[in-house]
């Protein structure tokens, strides 16, 4: 079963923020959350992750509830270049068999407009 | 640079014929992983590999066979067995273990079957 929910697809505009939301309400403590893109026909790459606090880089920021059930990487300024599918998953960092296991749902289909 | 090279990027066969897809990777990283992309959906996990001449089932292994003779390589043999192998293949390597450890992913194979 997936692990995280997040919307099918969500629409913004080019140089505005954009706040993609991922659920994930049962996830355990030692669950780091990550985000990946997937530009078409391209492999996906690597955004941001985080376990419990609010972490910032050149591409993006996530914001990580305090409860820890839901996160929302944010887009501080669109560009057409980010339109792609965003992934939301969980990595296990416990160690194990299960920290290989990793599911990639859906994700968010990301359009920008001009 | 480092990264994943994914070879060929476009194959078609016919149906009976065993292919088999080549993943080199020169990141050092000991875990290595194949995932499968039909349109519009997320990625099937297939196989993954911890460590040199030890691999996995994932969740979609049916039909696939991989090896893990060097650390650096991961090739994927689709079977005959494979009932509907047109897709997108997606081959990715991490540091072992540890959930901030972050997944590369390679650009893609297309298989097509005629």
């Amino acid at each position: 079963d997936a692990k995280t929910t997040q919307p099918n697809s969500m629409e913004s505009n080019e140089e505005e923020p954009v706040h993609l939301p991922c659920n994930h309400s049962t996830i355990s403590g030692t669950d780091y959350i990550h985000w990946y893109r997937q530009l078409p026909s391209q492999g996906p790459e690597y955004v941001i992750h985080g376990l419990t606090s609010n972490v910032n880089n050149r591409m993006a920021s996530l914001a990580i509830a305090e409860d820890r059930k839901s996160s929302t990487l944010i887009l501080h300024r669109a560009t057409l270049r980010d339109a792609a599918v965003y992934y939301c998953i969980l990595r296990d960092g416990s160690g194990g068999g299960s920290n290989y296991k990793l599911t990639f749902g859906k994700g968010t289909l990301l359009t920008v407009n001009p | 640079d480092g990264g994943i090279t994914q070879s060929p990027k476009y194959l078609f066969r016919k149906e009976g014929q065993n292919v088999t897809l080549s993943c080199e990777q020169n990141l050092n990283h000991d875990a290595m992983y194949w995932y499968r992309q039909d349109p519009g959906q997320g990625l099937r996990l297939i196989y993954y590999s911890q460590i040199v001449n030890d691999f996995q089932k994932g969740d979609i292994a049916e039909g696939y066979s991989v090896s893990r003779e060097k650390k650096e390589s991961f090739p994927l043999t689709v079977t005959s067995a494979q009932k509907n192998p047109t897709a997108f293949y997606l081959c990715a390597s991490s540091i072992a273990d540890g959930g901030a450890n972050v997944l590369t992913f390679g650009a893609g194979s297309r298989l097509t079957v005629l």
